[in-house]
Parts: structure tokens; C-alpha cells; sequence
């Protein structure tokens, strides 16, 4: 079936350093991509979306771009502020959305 | 911004007790879902709901499980008979949309703990 695999934390960086969080995906089709965000205390939230090939979802200064040929939707961002703290959720699309297992990221002041 | 609530956010039971997790979804929304997120582990879905009934459920909804709308407002989610291995975050969702799931709107979880 369709799943998603992204990359184990958790991962502490500093203020101002560029964050890349891995996430590869296996589909039978053409799924949209998606990466929800928790904060501290609060539900998960749509962060980006991506819904075919070579599409770059972006929102908040993060980016992600669904890659087709190495089937990956990494997100990136390129100077983090400490309220990116939250664990960080990739998700596609087959009628129900499936989840990878979560990264936590701390940023550092 | 409307949300979507969930009631308690920490539930703790003893092993063979019934446990009652409580949502109130985004009130024009007619879809509604229960995901559940052990530790360490994915984010899993169990259960949609349209209608008044079932649309789709998982493996993991098996009879100890059930979802109901008594009142048109709340939506909740019974174990009947927790186990240990019910012991997961559990998060309601709602959406206005089937036909584009990424419009879910999540509440902020209720952690159960079976003791």
C-alpha cells in the first residue's frame, strides 16, 4: 500500500541554520503530498502541499518539492527561528490521509 | 479561526475499563475522522464518518471501537474495553471537503494512558 517514510528525530539546531527534513513516499499512483506541523500543545496543522510532479509547496519560508523520480517531498528551510519548534508531519494522500512517523525539531536561541 | 476541540486532553483508565474520547468538530463540517498516534509511531487512521454512519475504517477499528454523533455537535470515539496497547495520542479531524483531504482541520489531541 501507499506509505511514507521520513527521516528519524530529533534534530536541534540552531537559530538561523538551514533545517532539511527527509521524507520519501512509495504509491501505486499520483498521490498528493502534504507537510502538517504540530506546535507545543496544539492539533496538527497543514503546513504545505504538493499535488503532482515537480510542484513546490512553500508557506512560512519552508519549501518542499515533489520529486517524482527519486519519489521524495523533503522539506527545507533555510534559517530557522526558534518558533519553528514542533514536530513536523509528511502525509500523502490516498483517499485517507497516510503519515510518516514524525520529526521533532528544537531550535535553539 | 474555527477549531476543532477534543475533550479531555489527558485520559487515564485501567486495562478492561470503556473510555469515551470526546470531539466537537468545526460546526458546518460533515466529515469527520479519528487518527491515533501511539509513541514513536505513525500517524494511523482508524475511522471516517459521513452521514451518521462509517464511510472507511482501518484494521485497527475493530469491535472494541465505535463512533457516534449523539447530538449533532460532539463526536466521540468508545473503547469498550481498553488494552494496553490503546495507549496512544488520539486526534479528531473534521473537514467540509472529501474530495480534498488536505482541508482536514485537526483538534489537539487526547492522550490516553491504559494503566
Amino acid at each position: 500500500g501507499n506509505s511514507v517514510t521520513q527521516m528519524e528525530g530529533p534534530v536541534t539546531l540552531s537559530e538561523e541554520a538551514f533545517l532539511t527534513i527527509n521524507c520519501t513516499y512509495t504509491a501505486t499512483g499520483y498521490p498528493s503530498l502534504f507537510w502538517y506541523v504540530q506546535y507545543p500543545g496544539e492539533g496538527l496543522q497543514l503546513l504545505l502541499k504538493a499535488t503532482k510532479a515537480d510542484d513546490k509547496g512553500s508557506n512560512k519560508g519552508f519549501e518542499a518539492t515533489y520529486r517524482k523520480e527519486t519519489t521524495s517531498f523533503h522539506l527545507e528551510k533555510g534559517s530557522v527561528q526558534v518558533s519553528d519548534s514542533a514536530v513536523y508531519f509528511c502525509a500523502l494522500n490516498d483517499y485517507k490521509l497516510s503519515f510518516g512517523a514524525g520529526t521533532t525539531v528544537t531550535v535553539r536561541a | 479561526e474555527p477549531e476543532v476541540t477534543q475533550t479531555p486532553s489527558h485520559q487515564v483508565t485501567q486495562m478492561g475499563q470503556e473510555v469515551i474520547l470526546r470531539c466537537v468538530p468545526i460546526s458546518n463540517h460533515l466529515y469527520f475522522y479519528w487518527y491515533r498516534q501511539i509513541l514513536g509511531q505513525k500517524v494511523e487512521f482508524l475511522v471516517s464518518f459521513y452521514n451518521n454512519e462509517i464511510s472507511e475504517k482501518s484494521e485497527i477499528f475493530d469491535d472494541q471501537f465505535s463512533v457516534e454523533r449523539p447530538d449533532g455537535s460532539n463526536f466521540t470515539l468508545k473503547i469498550r474495553s481498553t488494552k494496553l496497547e490503546d495507549s496512544a495520542m488520539y486526534f479528531c479531524a473534521s473537514s467540509g471537503d472529501q474530495t480534498t483531504n488536505e482541508k482536514l482541520f485537526f483538534g489537539s489531541g487526547t492522550q490516553l494512558s491504559v494503566l
